[in-house]
């Protein structure tokens, strides 16, 4: 089914370990985008990329760097993790404009 | 600051009646708003949507109302059903982004 894929569903990282969370979508979207949810906070926006090749920072990027590899990846790294980070993090796509999101179902992250 | 806020966390509406969730924003230069329902270990789902240059959408049993004066919009569901219990974010567009809520948790009780 076309979509939005994320991996892992899941991870623990003891604090200062690194990991990489992968998006991928098959919908030929330009614009990608990573949010975290938080009890209470909503949905955050960390980064986003409004098409390939271009990355900006959102409301939350401290802590995270992207990369847009390609028209259909769109990865979030931690280069080194700290207890704050533990959240649940979801990616989506849309065609960009007033368009809304298609969203992955999201990595439960725990940082220990 | 959080430029979209939903007041109020949690709701609790028999099956049947009417589920009315609200939503305020700041930012008047906001031209689209949309809302997302997310079931547990799942992500959001698009719902409705409405432009800024209306004041009501509806879908089945989802009606969207936008009072730009007030910039305020809320989200009817009539009637309720235990399915459509789940957290209900709204959010709205700006410099192609979406700025969202921190979401209501409607529960219809059965």
């Amino acid at each position: 089914n076309a979509g939005v894929t994320q991996t892992p569903k899941f991870q623990v990282l003891k604090t200062g370990q690194s990991m990489t969370l992968q998006c991928a979508q098959d919908m030929n979207h330009n614009s990608m985008y990573w949010y975290r949810q938080d009890p209470g906070m909503g949905l955050r926006l960390i980064y986003y990329s409004a098409s390939e090749g271009t990355t900006d920072k959102g409301e939350v990027p401290n802590g995270y760097n992207v990369s847009r590899l390609n028209k259909r990846e769109f990865s979030l790294r931690l280069e080194s993790a700290a207890p704050s980070q533990t959240s649940v993090y979801f990616c989506a796509s849309s065609t960009g404009g007033i368009m809304g999101y298609t969203f992955g179902s999201g990595t439960r992250l725990t940082v220990v | 600051d959080q430029q979209v806020k939903q007041n109020s966390p949690s709701l609790s509406v028999q099956e049947g009646r009417i589920s009315i969730l609200n939503c305020d924003y700041t930012n008047s230069m906001f031209d689209y708003f949309l809302w997302y329902k997310k079931y547990p270990a799942e992500g959001p789902t698009f719902l409705i949507s409405i432009s800024s240059i209306k004041d009501k959408n509806e879908d089945g049993r989802f009606t969207v109302f936008l009072n730009k004066s007030a910039k305020h919009l809320s989200l009817h569901i009539v009637p309720s059903q235990p399915g459509d219990s789940a957290v209900y974010f709204c959010a709205a567009s700006g410099s192609n982004k979406f700025y969202f809520g921190s979401g209501t948790k409607l529960n219809v009780k059965p």
